[in-house]
């Protein structure tokens, strides 16, 4: 079975430039999860759907970053502007139907790089 | 706010050896914990994990131990290999999927 599938792999873009994400979440998979990873923090929660609805966004950083799941295959996390400081690995994981506490399947991140 | 803490960002052991990976938390509603294994350019793999009634997992060379008094659990490798050598990230989870990870612990084991 394919896995969490994100594209980009890698992203290199100028400061001010919109930036989107993708995410194919496992098929059958209710729940979709955006993190982000840096040195500092780690990995972050941004955002999380449960059947295409966002139920918690509370992680998002700042008006710029906005996420959308229109169908149970497909999600993207939208950056605009983009600033130096966005510069960041970007999960996407999927999990399970079946409650709570189900691990979460990541994908293999974008790499996000603004100048 | 960090919930969840690895305190140690790196960890070098010899191959065969024990590896021990700690891992702290500060909220008293955490009730499902997890650890999970990443390599570089891939996203993290699910390992192990412990729910807050147990204080011990064991699943082939990989044991968790929680200690819920002390908000404290810890991942065991034994014996370690090569192999092992990856970022290892604790996570925490209250009930929901709202799931708070460590800032990771790079381990290296060397042959």
């Amino acid at each position: 079975d394919a896995g969490v599938i994100q594209s980009p792999r890698h992203e290199v873009t100028e400061m001010g430039q919109e930036v989107t994400l993708r995410c194919k979440p496992i098929s059958g998979h209710d729940y979709l999860f955006w993190y982000r990873q840096t040195m500092m923090r780690g990995l972050e929660l941004l955002i999380y759907f449960n059947n295409n609805v966002p139920i918690d966004d509370s992680g998002m950083p700042e008006d710029r970053f906005s996420a959308k799941m229109p169908n149970a295959s497909f999600s993207t996390l939208k950056i605009q502007p983009s600033e130096p400081r966005d510069s960041a690995v970007y999960f996407c994981a999927s999990s399970p139907p079946g409650g709570v506490n189900q691990p979460q399947h990541f994908g293999d991140g974008t790499r996000l790089s603004i100048l | 706010d960090q919930q969840v803490k690895q305190n140690s960002p790196s960890l070098s052991v010899q191959e065969g050896r024990i590896s021990i990976l700690n891992c702290d938390y500060t909220n008293s509603m955490f009730d499902y914990f997890l650890w999970y294994k990443k390599y570089p350019a891939e996203g993290p793999t699910f390992l192990i994990s412990i729910s807050s009634i147990k204080d011990k997992n064991e699943d082939g060379r990989f044991t968790v131990f929680l200690n819920k008094s002390a908000k404290h659990l810890s991942l065991h490798i034994v014996p370690s290999q090569p192999g092992d050598s990856a970022v290892y990230f604790c996570a925490a989870s209250a009930g929901n999927n709202d799931m708070r990870f460590g800032a990771g612990t790079r381990l290296t084991v060397k042959p």
